[in-house]
């Protein structure tokens, strides 16, 4: 069964600090990896995807996530935080294309406060 | 991008009653809706998956007969809360796919439930 694992609760980050989320995950094939943003008392909102190629994605808001099938990790990083993207995030792992049941499996979340 | 909405947004409910919440997708045809549940500060916990015209697929431990699911066409899916109680207020996320396979997923923006 695939599996996310996201070791980091919460973290605090100065404005203008470099930011990155840990993501692991487990699942027997290559995935589909996501992560989404989730501010308070909203719905989530895609970041970036990986489905295929390049492992470096580039996302939305300035956001980028590195691919490393040998860590079995999908780490988000961003290099100078804002105000803006204190927000919840969560990783997401889905089936890849050999999938069957398609069904996405959400991490328990990272909340990022940023202080000024 | 492809926009999916939910409504109501917030709802308020006495116990013993049911609640509907529709899911709709706005710009794109959705071939699978998911339904989520979202606890305080918790990830989300997908509670079924729903193709159009076909039965939904419950998660285990969802119970199927309170938390009735309807994906009629291909651009609404309704959840509804039968005989609501206190526990089930929760946060409630919709989200929609438009192919097959583990294609992104288009996330409404939740239904917050909550019953008195």
């Amino acid at each position: 069964a695939q599996s996310v694992t996201q070791p980091d609760i919460h973290i605090t980050v100065s404005e203008g600090a470099s930011l990155e989320l840990r993501c692991n995950y487990s699942y027997g094939a290559t995935p589909y990896l996501f992560w989404y943003v989730q501010s308070p008392g909203q719905g989530l909102q895609l970041l970036l995807k990986y489905f295929s190629g390049d492992t470096l994605v580039q996302g939305i808001k300035g956001f980028e996530a590195e691919f490393k099938r040998s860590q079995s990790s999908f780490n988000l990083r961003k290099p100078s935080v804002h105000w803006s993207d204190a927000a919840e995030y969560f990783c997401a792992v889905g089936p890849g294309v050999t999938g069957g049941y398609q069904k996405v499996t959400f991490g328990t979340g990272t909340k990022l406060q940023v202080i000024p | 991008g492809a926009v999916v909405s939910q409504h109501p947004s917030r709802v308020i409910c006495k116990s013993g009653t049911s609640v509907k919440i529709e899911c709709r997708s706005l710009d794109f045809q959705a071939t699978t809706m998911f339904w989520y549940r979202q606890f305080p500060k918790q990830s989300l916990m997908l509670m079924a998956t729903s193709n159009e015209g076909s039965k939904a697929t419950y998660e285990q431990g969802v119970e199927k007969d309170k938390f009735l699911i309807n994906h009629a066409s291909l651009t609404l899916s309704t959840l509804t809360v039968t005989s609501a109680h206190p526990e089930d207020s929760s946060f409630y996320i919709c989200s929609a796919r438009q192919g097959s396979g583990g294609g992104e997923q288009f996330f409404g923006p939740g239904t917050r439930l909550t019953v008195l």
